[in-house]
């Protein structure tokens, strides 16, 4: 199975609302992840890093909680906007695999007016 | 800058036909890289390259073939196209890390979706 893995396939909020997209991984060799945000038709746009020294990061907007007990990764949008709407992929690189990533398999973001 | 770039964005092969799908970046990335997606599952690493002249396979090679003549093109070669080929093929860049850091953003191109009959 893959190393990288999303509680839930879909997630529906209102516009306005806090959004929670979680993130499991196995590999505790692991020591960079990432969220990525894939809009239809479109390729996977970066969102926010965190490297396996640190347990939470910030951007605009969006937060990044590490958890190495537990292996979980989350990912928060604030105020989340009907831009927002997208697949959201977690993904891992394992110490010394060249900058491979594994990928979680997505999680579809619905912004509800 | 335009980024990175795939062509085509859609192609109909029939099995055992051959094609290649072509990426470039304008960045000046040594780290270049093709994936696939297929439906409701994440990006699998097909091959990779850290510079020109060198490539490594990555988690799904099997029926793929890449090479790395120039720092901007590293284009992917199907021999024979089988059903299972069916996906979104996505092409990736990215500069080498800094000294001691871990990892650099990948830049990923529009896709090239792919349908083997």
């Amino acid at each position: 199975g893959e190393s990288v893995g999303l509680h839930l396939p879909t997630l529906s909020v209102q516009e306005g609302d806090n959004s929670i997209i979680n993130c499991a991984y196995s590999n505790s060799a692991s020591d960079y992840f990432i969220w990525y945000k894939q809009e239809s038709g479109k390729g996977p746009q970066f969102i926010i890093d965190i490297r396996s020294n640190m347990d939470k990061r910030q951007g605009q907007r969006v937060t990044v909680l590490l958890n190495k007990t537990v292996k979980h990764l989350s990912l928060q949008i604030a105020a989340t906007q009907p831009g927002d709407s997208a697949v959201y992929f977690c993904a891992e690189n394992i110490k010394g695999s060249a900058r491979q990533l594994t990928f979680g398999s997505g999680t579809q973001l619905t912004v509800l007016p | 800058n335009a980024g990175v770039t795939q062509t085509p964005k859609f192609q109909v092969l029939k099995t055992g036909q051959s094609m290649t799908l072509q990426c470039a970046q304008d960045m000046n990335h040594e780290y270049m890289s093709w994936y696939r997606q297929d439906p409701g599952m994440g990006l699998r690493l097909i091959h990779y390259s850290v510079g020109a002249g060198i490539t490594d396979q990555g988690e799904v090679p099997n029926g793929y073939n890449v090479s790395r003549s120039t720092t901007e093109d590293f284009p992917l070669r199907l021999l024979s196209a089988a059903p299972s080929q069916t996906s979104v093929y996505f092409c990736a860049s990215s500069f080498t890390p800094p000294q001691g850091a871990v990892y650099n953003e990948q830049f990923f191109g529009p896709g090239t979706r792919l349908t083997v009959l």
